[in-house]
């Protein structure tokens, strides 16, 4: 069925360190990809999203790009900061599924160290 | 503005017993969502509503779950017979409910516990 798988957590860096989190995809056709945030004590926020392939969504300095051919969309951070210390989702929409359908991975916890 | 508000932010409940919990969804909001997020675990769907009506209920995982917003504003998710499986954080999402894509944007969960 439908799924996404992306690294466990948690992942601890230093501050100015390069991040990656990986995640892939399992879905028919081209479902639309996000990734959310969540910050201690607050609710989910979407970080950013890509809606076709080839599509590189980006915010807050971070990046990802939709890659068909590998079903997957990597987020990464050239430069962490402590205020980037939260868990990180990713999700997407069917191809063609209701709105409201958000279907999420389990969510990588990372830690960045001053 | 006021965000998406949730009540209780905690509920304790013993197995068997009736729940509602409620969201208040950013005002103007047309589409409301629910999810169940549980220990570990990414959010799952349960409901989405479009205005008054339940466009989507796949995710509702059986007949003790029920969802209403009468109003097409606050909306109250019900849980008939708790099992300690109920036990996660219910998350309400509203968005616009524009045509093409809509962001979510997510209150910060009722945490249930079933003892």
């Amino acid at each position: 069925g439908d799924s996404v798988t992306q690294m466990e957590g948690p992942v601890t860096l230093s501050e100015e360190a390069f991040l990656t989190i990986n995640c892939t995809y399992t879905a028919t056709g081209y479902p639309s990809l996000f990734w959310y945030v969540q910050y201690p004590g607050e609710g989910l926020q979407l970080l950013l999203k890509a809606t076709k392939a080839d599509d590189k969504g980006s915010n807050k300095g971070f990046e990802a790009t939709y890659r068909k051919e590998t079903t997957s969309f990597h987020l990464e951070k050239g430069s962490v900061q402590v205020s980037d210390s939260a868990v990180y989702f990713c999700a997407f929409i069917r191809d063609g599924g209701s709105q409201g359908n958000l279907i999420f991975g389990k969510g990588t916890k990372l830690s960045v160290k001053p | 503005g006021a965000g998406v508000s949730q009540t209780p932010s905690n509920k304790v409940t013993e197995k068997g017993k009736y729940v509602e919990l409620r969201c208040d969804p950013i005002s103007g909001h047309t589409a409301l969502y629910w999810y169940r997020q549980s220990l570990g675990q990414g959010p799952e769907f349960l409901i989405y509503f479009q205005g008054t009506g339940a466009a989507d209920d796949s995710g509702l995982p059986n007949d003790r779950f029920f969802a209403v917003r009468p109003e097409g504003s606050v909306s109250t998710l019900k849980i008939q017979r708790t099992e300690r499986g109920d036990s996660a954080v219910y998350l309400c999402a509203s968005s616009s409910g524009q045509l093409g894509f809509n962001e979510q944007f997510f209150g910060p969960g009722t945490r249930l516990t079933v003892l």
